[in-house]
């Protein structure tokens, strides 16, 4: 069975860091980009990046509104991608999703999402 | 960036009743869109791949038609289980983009 499990989430100050952990199971993680999409209480989804395989070099795409103060990066010995998020604004508190990048780029599997609270 | 328009924003229908939302591109994405359903406090569960592709384990009563820059999704018959909100994205260029997202309410 496919797994993704967010965890990291928690409060954090306007200014601070917090780093996210995507832990996947069921599937061959090496062979599969991760994406990230987050979702502000009440609003819509937000699309973040993504981190592709080691055969692709591990290439990232950021969206504009992160792009400078998130981080993308992967551990597949772990089976874990990892998001570093600095330099938070209150306008990051949201629930953030891991999310598979399938077989041609089918969009299949995500994770149950992490909140992250960003408030002095 | 490629802009993804729904419509409607919200919708109330009657159980049984066949209910079509739409997906408009800014531009061609070809077949390179996705739909999901989301029900409160629930992560988004991938319905439909590839425009319309099913994904695994959902039911046939969800279908997708359209190309190009027309999309639309189709439930054929609402149950109270539908109940929820569903998004499009568009997965042809980046930054990937969703929709603002279909209310589905019932009668």
């Amino acid at each position: 069975e496919v797994q993704l499990v967010e965890s990291g989430g928690g409060l954090v100050q306007p200014g601070g860091s917090l780093k996210l952990s995507c832990a996947v199971s069921g599937f061959t993680f090496s062979d599969h980009g991760i994406h990230w999409v987050r979702q502000a209480s009440g609003k819509g989804l937000e699309w973040l990046g993504r981190i592709r395989s080691k055969s692709k070099s591990y290439a990232t795409n950021y969206a504009a509104s992160v792009q400078g103060r998130f981080t993308f990066s992967r551990d597949d010995s772990k089976n874990t991608a990892y998001l570093q998020m600095d330099s938070l604004k209150t306008e990051d508190t949201a629930v953030y999703y891991c999310r598979r990048d399938g077989y041609g780029d089918n969009p299949d599997y995500w994770g149950q999402g992490t909140l992250v609270t960003v408030s002095s | 960036d490629i802009q993804m328009t729904q419509s409607p924003s919200s919708l109330s229908a009657f159980l049984g009743d066949r209910v079509t939302i739409t997906c408009r591109a800014s531009q061609d994405i070809t077949y390179r869109l996705a739909w999901f359903q989301q029900k409160p406090g629930r992560a988004p569960r991938p319905l439909i791949y590839a425009a319309s592709g099913l994904q695994s384990g959902v039911p046939s009563k969800f279908s997708g038609s359209g190309s190009g820059t027309d999309f639309t999704l189709t439930i054929s018959s609402l149950q109270p289980e539908d109940l929820a909100t569903y998004y499009c994205q568009q997965y042809y260029a980046y930054p990937l983009t969703f929709g603002g997202g279909t209310k589905v309410e019932i009668k």
